[in-house]
């Protein structure tokens, strides 16, 4: 099956400071990986796409790189604000008629 | 305002009973999709719709039941078989099946 994983564990970092979330699959490679922010009580909100053949997708603070070796995703946010503070899911896509499938997300705390 | 809504915010059921919540997308996307939210878990698919009059049960569909009799609206009725009905239940949309999705704000249904 195809599986999408993210630490569980929260991350805690100082404002100002970049913080990166990790998504790791299994399996083949996605056609591409998406990225999501989720606040409490609400529903996820799309940030980032990134394709197979991309190493590196960029969009002002946010930054998702792509490594099929490692079958890894690396998102980033430089200069996190406390704003910054939410859950953030992976999401695999397949292409054809597969469904996205999505990990149990990170939960990312900005302290100020 | 192009989006997508889901009502009520709140729900309360007793046990025994059916209730049905409701989705309405504005987007002119074809997909559509259920997904439940429990504490601490990543989303599980109930039930999506790629077309009109036609939709696919997900990795947890017992206990549901769906319709998508027009292409805005695909409501979602959590029956009295459903043995553990509390959770946070979120409506998606897409252009197509495997593109990237458009999240409600989601409904959080409580049986008393």
């Amino acid at each position: 099956s195809q599986k999408i994983e993210q630490n569980s564990e929260a991350l805690n970092i100082q404002e100002g400071k970049t913080a990166t979330l990790t998504c790791n699959y299994t399996n083949y490679s996605p056609a591409y990986l998406q990225w999501y922010r989720q606040d409490p009580g609400r529903g996820p909100v799309f940030l980032l796409l990134i394709r197979e053949n991309e190493k590196e997708k960029r969009k002002e603070r946010l930054k998702v790189t792509f490594d099929t070796t490692l079958k890894q995703s690396l998102f980033h946010i430089t200069a996190s604000q406390p704003a910054d503070s939410a859950t953030y899911l992976c999401s695999r896509s397949s292409g054809g008629s597969y469904i996205p499938t999505f990990g149990r997300g990170t939960s990312l705390i900005v302290h100020p | 305002d192009g989006g997508i809504t889901q009502s009520p915010k709140y729900l309360f059921r007793k046990e025994g009973q059916n209730v049905t919540l409701s989705c309405e997308q504005n987007l002119n996307h074809d997909a559509m999709y259920w997904y439940r939210q429990d504490p601490g878990q990543g989303l599980r698919l109930i039930y999506y719709s790629q077309i009109v009059n036609d939709f696919q049960k997900g990795d947890i569909a017992e206990g549901y039941s769906v319709s998508r009799e027009k292409k805005e609206s695909f409501p979602l009725t959590v029956t009295s078989a459903q043995k553990n009905p509390t959770a946070f239940y979120l409506c998606a949309s897409s252009m197509i099946l495997t593109d990237t999705q458009y999240f409600g704000p989601g409904t959080r249904l409580t049986v008393l």
